[in-house]
This record gives structure tokens, sequence and C-alpha cells, in this order.
């Protein structure tokens, strides 16, 4: 079945660090790919997504490319802030047979950022 | 635009005792809907889904059960609540197979 791989956290940086959170996914088709975001206490706030190969998310500083050769989705930012210390979810889409989306889910790296 | 709210933010409940969790979304019609859960530590698990009213579809077997009574609200119930049941939950939406929008979701706690 589909299934979304993130590397373990925590990770943890100081304030102007570079970020790589690394995912990757095994799915049959063409999925569609998601990060979200989950700061402390609140729920999941999309972060960005892409729909296809080699397409290019971006939002609020954060990239990640659709990389179909490497099946990964690996979210990267240049110079993380403290505000950016929450839960980071990678996931896919898995239309199934309906055409309704389902997603699945990664287990969640959550990223400490220190000033 | 549209919101999503959900309620109540943090409940204890004991072990046995009934569970009705509520789900409402406003500024859109026809939504599809969405319960999950995120035990600690571990990633969200889809429970239930919607495509329209009194449309459920059950992910996984287990101890709860949705409704939608009404084309906006969704509804997580469950008879004798379990320790297992402890954990996040989140409702979402999303109009037809786009992108999905998460509540603010209810932390439940089993005594």
């Amino acid at each position: 079945g589909n299934s979304v791989t993130q590397m373990e956290g925590p990770v943890t940086l100081s304030e102007e660090a570079f970020l790589t959170i690394n995912c990757t996914y095994t799915a049959t088709g063409y999925p569609s790919l998601f990060w979200y975001v989950q700061y402390p206490g609140e729920g999941l706030q999309l972060l960005l997504k892409a729909t296809k190969a080699d397409d290019k998310g971006s939002n609020k500083g954060f990239e990640a490319t659709y990389r179909k050769e490497t099946t990964s989705f690996h979210l990267e930012k240049g110079s993380v802030q403290v505000s950016d210390s929450a839960v980071y979810f990678c996931a896919l889409s898995d239309p199934g047979n309906t055409g309704f989306q389902k997603l699945v889910f990664g287990t969640g790296t959550r990223l400490l950022v220190s000033p | 635009s549209q919101t999503i709210h959900q309620w109540p933010a943090t409940l204890v409940q004991p072990v046995g005792s009934p569970l009705s969790l509520e789900c409402t979304v406003e500024g859109t019609s026809n939504p599809n809907l969405y319960w999950y859960r995120q035990a600690a530590g571990r990633g969200l698990q889809l429970l239930f889904y919607s495509i329209g009213i009194g449309q459920i579809s059950s992910e996984v077997p287990q101890n709860l059960s949705a409704s939608r009574p009404q084309d906006r609200q969704f509804i997580l119930s469950s008879k004798k609540l379990l320790l297992s049941d402890s954990g996040f939950y989140l409702c979402a939406w999303s109009v037809q197979g786009k992108t999905q929008y998460f509540g603010p979701g209810t932390r439940l706690l089993v005594l």
C-alpha cells in the first residue's frame, strides 16, 4: 500500500540555520504530495503542496520539490526562526477507487529552534 | 471564507463513558468531511470520511462511530470509551478531491 516515511526527530537547530526534513514515499500511480505543520496545541495547517513530478511547492520560506525518480519530497528552509518550532508532517494523497482524496501521513518530525 | 470548528477543545472522560465530539464547517456546501486521530507520539490515522449527509465510510475497525446529520456537521461518537481511545482528534474538510483543511482538534484523555 501507499506509505510515507519521515526522518526521526526531534531536529534541533539554532536560529538562522539551514533546515532539511527528509520525506520519501511509496505509492502506486501519481499522488499529490503535501507538507502540513502543527504548532503546539493546534491542529494541522497546510504548508505547501506539489501535484506532479518536478513541481516545487513553497510558502513562508519553506520549499519542497516533488522528485519522482527518488520518490522524495524533502522540506527545506534556508534560515529557520524560533517561530518555526513545530511538528511537520509529510503526506500523500491516495485517490483510491472513488476519486476521493485520502491522505496518508508520515509520523511527523518535531523541529526545535533555539535563539 | 471557510472555517472549521471543533468542540470541545479538551475532554477528560472515565473509561466506559460515552463520547460525542462535534465538527462544523462554515462557508462551503457539500464538503467532504474527515475524522483523524493522532495518538501520542504517532502520526495521523484516518478514522472516517463522509461525502454527503448520512454517508459514512470507516477506515479502521474500532470502538468509535461517526454520523453526519447535516451537510456541514460531522459527529464522532462512542458508547463506551476505552483507554486506547485517548488521543488528539482532528476534523478536516475538503471540496471533492481537493486539499484538506483541518480544524483545531479535540484532545481526549480517557482515565
